[in-house]
């Protein structure tokens, strides 16, 4: 069925250092793939999408990847700041089903200074 | 000037009551969404209004009601309030090509 699967793991990253958060989807109907921050007591923000007809996209010190071979979305963070320390979502958007937003599971970063 | 904004931010009540949460968003938006988080942080949708139409209707307890008076407004009602529905409900708006925009959130707790 539709999922876009990441359950609540925790990444633990020294400040400085990079991140990667992985996620994997199952509905090849999804158009486009957003990667949302939410911190403590506030709604997901975002960070970074990307179009199914990319393999890549750039932000500031943000990298979104997307394999549709496999199905696998990553978001990559350099030089991690403790600013970072947030819940990070994926979600996939499908147009064909009303542009219904599709969340993953989250995964908490966390800084280490 | 917040760009969708939902009251109350918090909102504790008993079992049975009825209360609504409401949402406003001034980016000139055509669509709004409510999702619900629960206590392990997953985000599931809700309802969709493109303007003031329903587009999206997942499978919800009929005691959620959701009413757009306009396209800038989409309001939700929840009859006879049970502890499930203790959560975090976000309100959003999307724009074609500038995505979704989240509140910050109105938590509910039901005890």
């Amino acid at each position: 069925g539709e999922s876009v699967g990441l359950h609540l793991p925790t990444l633990s990253v020294q400040e400085g250092d990079n991140s990667i958060i992985n996620c994997a989807y199952s509905n090849s109907a999804s158009d486009y793939f957003i990667w949302y921050k939410q911190e403590s007591g506030k709604g997901p923000q975002f960070i970074i999408d990307i179009r199914s007809n990319m393999d890549k996209r750039q932000g500031q010190r943000v990298t979104v990847l997307l394999n549709k071979t496999v199905k696998h979305l990553s978001l990559q963070i350099a030089a991690t700041q403790p600013g970072d320390s947030a819940v990070y979502f994926c979600a996939e958007n499908i147009k064909a089903a009303g542009n219904k937003l599709t969340f993953g599971g989250g995964t908490r970063v966390l800084v280490k200074p | 000037d917040t760009a969708v904004s939902q009251t109350p931010k918090y909102l504790v009540t008993q079992m049975g009551n009825d209360k609504s949460i409401k949402c406003e968003q001034n980016l000139g938006h055509d669509t709004m969404y409510w999702y619900k988080q629960d206590s392990k942080k997953f985000l599931k949708i809700m309802f969709s209004y493109n303007n003031k139409e329903l587009i999206i209707n997942e499978t919800v307890p009929n005691r959620f009601s959701p009413k757009s008076p306009d396209k800038a407004h989409l309001n939700l009602h929840i009859n006879s309030l049970e502890l499930g529905d203790s959560a975090v409900y976000f309100c959003a708006s999307r724009d074609l090509l500038l995505g979704y925009t989240f509140g910050s959130g109105t938590r509910l707790t039901v005890v």
